[in-house]
């Protein structure tokens, strides 16, 4: 049974950099992808991108400029940067386990993290 | 992007009842659709994936249907625990996007 364990800053200044981090526990990390998924009250749920073992990841190419996911192996932990935040940034922001199986017709995210509160203010 | 578009956006329901809730993408998406289940400061729950499978550990009385751009999430007979908000989401084309939700409130 594979939990998510997440951290990281929750209140930030405009124009700093959000940085998250999500420990698996329980699982086989090489066999999925992991990702992240924001919500906030204007935009409701959106997804930010996901990363696999090797490091190949797909990203909401509305934030690729300012967003980067990155894996580490050997710790089973997976991060998010977001950087140059504004208030249109704040909200709650999930890990998620995904599994992705295009010739078996399933993509979804079957785990999730308790999610992180991040706020954005001067 | 392709746009997802839940109706109704809430609803009230007593327990017992059967509900649908539907979700409508602005272009065909196959059968790669997705229900969520959220309660309030809780992370969403997956309940069906791609369009009609049940996950693991999911009370039979959901059911999902439909593919290409209509789709169904229907709850056979409320139960208590069920007063939540649902979201579709659709993972077909390289932009994962969600519908806006359905709140099921108590009657």
């Amino acid at each position: 049974q594979v939990q998510l364990q997440q951290w990281g800053a929750g209140q930030l200044k405009p124009s700093e950099t959000l940085s998250l981090t999500c420990a698996v526990y329980g699982g086989f990390f090489n066999n999925f992808y992991w990702g992240w998924i924001r919500q906030s009250p204007g935009k409701g749920l959106e997804w930010i991108g996901e990363i696999n073992h090797s490091g190949s990841t797909n990203v909401n190419p509305s934030l690729k400029s300012r967003v980067s996911i990155s894996v580490d192996t050997a710790k089973n932990q997976f991060s998010l940067k977001l950087k140059s935040v504004t208030a249109a940034d704040a909200g709650v922001y999930y890990c998620v386990k995904v599994r992705l199986e295009l010739l078996e017709y399933y993509y979804y995210m079957d785990v999730w993290g308790k999610g992180t509160a991040v706020t954005v203010s001067s | 992007d392709v746009q997802m578009t839940q109706s109704p956006s809430s609803l009230s329901a007593s327990v017992g009842d059967r509900v649908t809730i539907t979700c409508r993408a602005s272009e065909s998406i196959s059968v790669y659709l997705n229900w969520y289940q959220q309660t309030p400061g809780k992370a969403p729950k997956l309940l069906i994936y791609s369009a009609y499978t049940l996950q693991s550990g999911v009370p039979s009385r959901f059911t999902g249907s439909g593919s290409g751009t209509d789709f169904t999430l229907t709850i056979s007979s409320l139960q208590p625990e069920d007063f939540a908000t649902y979201y579709c989401q659709q993972t077909y084309t390289n932009v994962v996007t969600f519908g806006g939700g359905t709140k099921v409130e108590i009657k």
